[in-house]
């Protein structure tokens, strides 16, 4: 049973530049959670998407938006990257919004 | 809107003892959940233990056990006989209600503490 998985590993971005970090549920998960993680700090809540839509969002900028498709796999884009976007990106899945969050091994970004 | 603390940026164990970790939180829900996550060096966040807030029974999963003080705010981790494999990020986390009932939906977490088990 694959579970939570996220693609790239590791990318390095310019300043201004934008991207698009990627996450596969586990299998049977309908629901997709995004977070911030910079580095030695807990992670912070960017936003929630089930049924394809953005269901909660935490207090990030416009910059960050998301996008979850028909196979609930979802994206994380963000636009016009800042030196502070740098950080650890996971994505966590579960049955439904209510349900217990597993997470991925997460998407280093490192802007410069 | 809810904060949670973790007042201990270090902690190290000798294998084979015992450790609490000491968490805090601040929330005016009375319906939400509480978790203590394991991230290792290898970044891949794990959890380790839940509590119902509605529940007064501590929650155990094997060698590890909270003890949940909802009066006092309170969710500490202990983790018994301690094994190299603890050593890990451990990080506190809440997740409340909103309306229309309780929601795992949006986790809170805390700062974190490093735990080191020393052979």
């Amino acid at each position: 049973d694959a579970g939570v998985t996220q693609s790239p590993t590791h990318l390095i971005k310019t300043r201004g530049q934008q991207v698009t970090l990627r996450c596969s549920p586990k299998s049977g998960h309908d629901t997709v959670s995004w977070y911030q993680q910079a580095l030695g700090q807990g992670p912070q809540f960017i936003f929630q998407y089930y049924e394809e839509e953005e269901r909660q969002r935490g207090n990030f900028p416009d910059r960050f938006s998301g996008h979850q498709f028909p196979n609930y796999s979802s994206e994380l884009n963000v636009n016009a990257l800042l030196l502070g976007d740098s950080a650890l990106y996971l994505c966590a899945s579960s049955l439904d919004y209510r349900g217990e969050q597993y997470f991925g091994p997460g998407t280093r970004l490192t802007v410069t | 809107a809810q904060t949670v603390t973790q007042s201990q940026p270090e902690m190290s164990v000798q294998e084979a003892e015992t450790v609490t970790l000491s968490c805090t939180y601040d929330t005016s829900e009375n319906n939400y959940y509480l978790f203590w996550y394991k991230q290792p060096p290898s970044r891949q966040m794990i959890l380790v233990i839940r509590q119902e807030a509605y529940k007064q029974q501590n929650a155990t999963e094997n060698r590890f056990s909270v003890n949940f003080q909802k009066a006092a705010k309170s969710f500490s981790l202990k983790i018994s006989d301690s094994q190299l494999g603890d050593t890990a990020m451990y990080f506190c986390a809440f997740a409340g209600g909103n309306a229309g009932g309780t929601s795992y939906g949006k986790l809170t977490f805390g700062q974190g503490t490093i735990l080191t088990v020393h052979p």
